[in-house]
C-alpha cells in the first residue's frame, strides 16, 4: 500500500532562516510523482513543488527545493529565506499513473517567527 | 481564468440528513476528484471522475456517491449523515493524465 509519512507535526523557523520539512513514503511503483502542498488558513491547497520519480535532479522553485532520495523513499522540502507568508500547513503527497488518487501525509504545521 | 470553485463554502446539517456539494473544475480540465479532510489530518481520496465515469474510489461507505456532468462539473452526495462526516471536502481538477491537481477552497461540512 502506498503511504506517506510526515514525522514532524510542527516546525518553527525564524524569518529569513532556512527550514527543512521531512517526508517518507512507501510504494512498489517505479514511476510516480511527489508533491508538496501548502494549506494556509484560507484552506485552499496550493502546489509548492513537484518531483517526477524518474528525474534524478532535485526540483527547485525559487526559495523552495527538495531533496529526493529515491532509494530511501525520502522527499524533504527546504524553504530558504523564510517569510511570514510561508506560515501554513504543509502536506507531502504521492501520486502514480494517470489518476488523481493522491495520498497525503498528516501534515506539518510551519510557524514563522518575526 | 477561474480556478476550481466549490459551493457552498460552509454547511451545517443534522445527523441523518442528506447533503450535496458542488464543484466546477478549471476550464479545459476533464477530471474531478473529491477528498475528505478531517481536522488535523491530511486529505483522504473519495472519488475520481473523468468524462462522466467513475475512475477511482477510495475506502468510503456507499453513503458517499458522486457524479460528473457533461460540462465536467461534479456533485458529491452524502446520505444518512453521521457526526464523523464533519470535515472539509475538497475538490480537485486536472487534465486526464495530468499529474498536477488544482484544488478548490473546499466546503466545510458540520454535522450536528
Amino acid at each position: 500500500a502506498q503511504t506517506v509519512t510526515q514525522s514532524q507535526p510542527e516546525m518553527s523557523v525564524q524569518e529569513a532562516e532556512t527550514v527543512t520539512l521531512s517526508c517518507t513514503y512507501d510504494t512498489s511503483e517505479s514511476d510516480y510523482y511527489l508533491f508538496w502542498y501548502k494549506q494556509p488558513p484560507s484552506r485552499q491547497m496550493i502546489l509548492v513543488i513537484r518531483q517526477e520519480a524518474y528525474k534524478q535532479q532535485n526540483a527547485t522553485e525559487n526559495r523552495f527545493s527538495v531533496n529526493f532520495q529515491k532509494a530511501a523513499k525520502s522527499f524533504s522540502l527546504k524553504i530558504s529565506d523564510s517569510q511570514l507568508g510561508d506560515a501554513a500547513m504543509y502536506f507531502c503527497a504521492y501520486n502514480w499513473g494517470n489518476n488523481n488518487d493522491m495520498r497525503f501525509g498528516a501534515g506539518t504545521r510551519l510557524t514563522v517567527k518575526p | 481564468d477561474a480556478g476550481v470553485t466549490q459551493s457552498p463554502t460552509h454547511l451545517i446539517k443534522t445527523r441523518g440528513q442528506h447533503v450535496t456539494l458542488r464543484c466546477s473544475p478549471i476550464s479545459g480540465h476533464k477530471s474531478v476528484s473529491w477528498y475528505q479532510q478531517v481536522l488535523g489530518q491530511g486529505p483522504q481520496f473519495i472519488f475520481q471522475y473523468y468524462e462522466k465515469e467513475e475512475r477511482g474510489r477510495g475506502n468510503f461507505p456507499d453513503r458517499f456517491s458522486a457524479r460528473q456532468f457533461p460540462n465536467y462539473s461534479s456533485e458529491l452526495n452524502v446520505n444518512a449523515l453521521l457526526l464523523g462526516d464533519s470535515a472539509l471536502y475538497l475538490c480537485a481538477s486536472s487534465r486526464w493524465g495530468g499529474t498536477e491537481a488544482f484544488f478548490g477552497q473546499g466546503t466545510r461540512l458540520t454535522v450536528v
